[in-house]
């Protein structure tokens, strides 16, 4: 089943702009990272947070979580037409002997140069 | 840098055949998935491997069975495979514990039953 559900589906910017994207999840999680597909090929992976963290950087992006609200967001600052993919959230849940992701849907993002 | 390599990027099979997906990671990692990626579904769980000859089912294991004789390789087995399966394949590798280890993704197999 899934867990992690993105908002929006897709967002199309402006070159320079910034891009926020969400991401929501419905049990207690351990960490929940963010991963980032190119068309046609496989995900890779941007950033992690812990569930004791509130908020996170890295280069351009910035993650938040608030687990009160079991919800994340990812923001891109000064987008660039690179930035061009879908981005997923991920969500991991404790299983027998280790952990799992769950993914959500994606938003697919397009930056117009 | 980690390489998880699939065996093939688009394959066209035939209903009722057996298909092999093969994927190989360079990293010595313990961990290895196989997910299914379709349009507005994200990705979902087939299978996953802790370790050399473990396996356990995902979220949608029927119609599908792995193979981890070696560390390095987790194969995705069709045992008859149907047009319902028709879907772009990612293969994922991981370190084992402690759990805050990112998965590392091959660029897919996308997969066509007639």
């Amino acid at each position: 089943s899934q867990q992690g559900e993105e908002d929006p589906q897709a967002l199309s910017i402006q070159e320079g702009e910034n891009a926020t994207m969400n991401c929501s999840y419905k049990t207690s999680i351990n960490n929940l990272q963010w991963y980032r597909q190119n068309s046609g090929r496989g995900l890779v992976h941007l950033i992690l947070i812990r569930s004791n963290e509130r908020e996170k950087h890295s280069g351009r992006l910035r993650v938040t979580l608030d687990t009160s609200k079991k919800s994340s967001s990812l923001l891109i600052t000064a987008s660039r037409a690179a930035d061009t993919a879908s981005y997923f959230c991920a969500t991991d849940s404790r299983l027998r002997g280790g952990n799992k992701l769950v993914f959500g849907a994606g938003t697919i993002l397009r930056v117009k140069s | 840098d980690v390489k998880v390599t699939q065996s093939s990027r688009y394959l066209v099979k035939r209903t009722g055949e057996k298909v092999f997906l093969e994927c190989v990671q360079d990293m010595d990692h313990e961990n290895m998935f196989w997910y299914r990626q379709d349009p507005g579904l994200g990705l979902r769980l087939i299978y996953f491997s802790y370790d050399v000859k473990m396996k356990e089912k995902g979220d949608i294991p029927e119609g599908y069975s792995v193979s981890r004789e070696k560390k390095e390789r987790f194969s995705l087995i069709l045992e008859s495979a149907s047009t319902n399966q028709t879907s772009m394949y990612l293969c994922a590798s991981r370190r084992g514990p402690p759990s805050n280890q990112p998965q590392h993704f091959g660029d897919g197999t996308r997969l066509s039953i007639l």
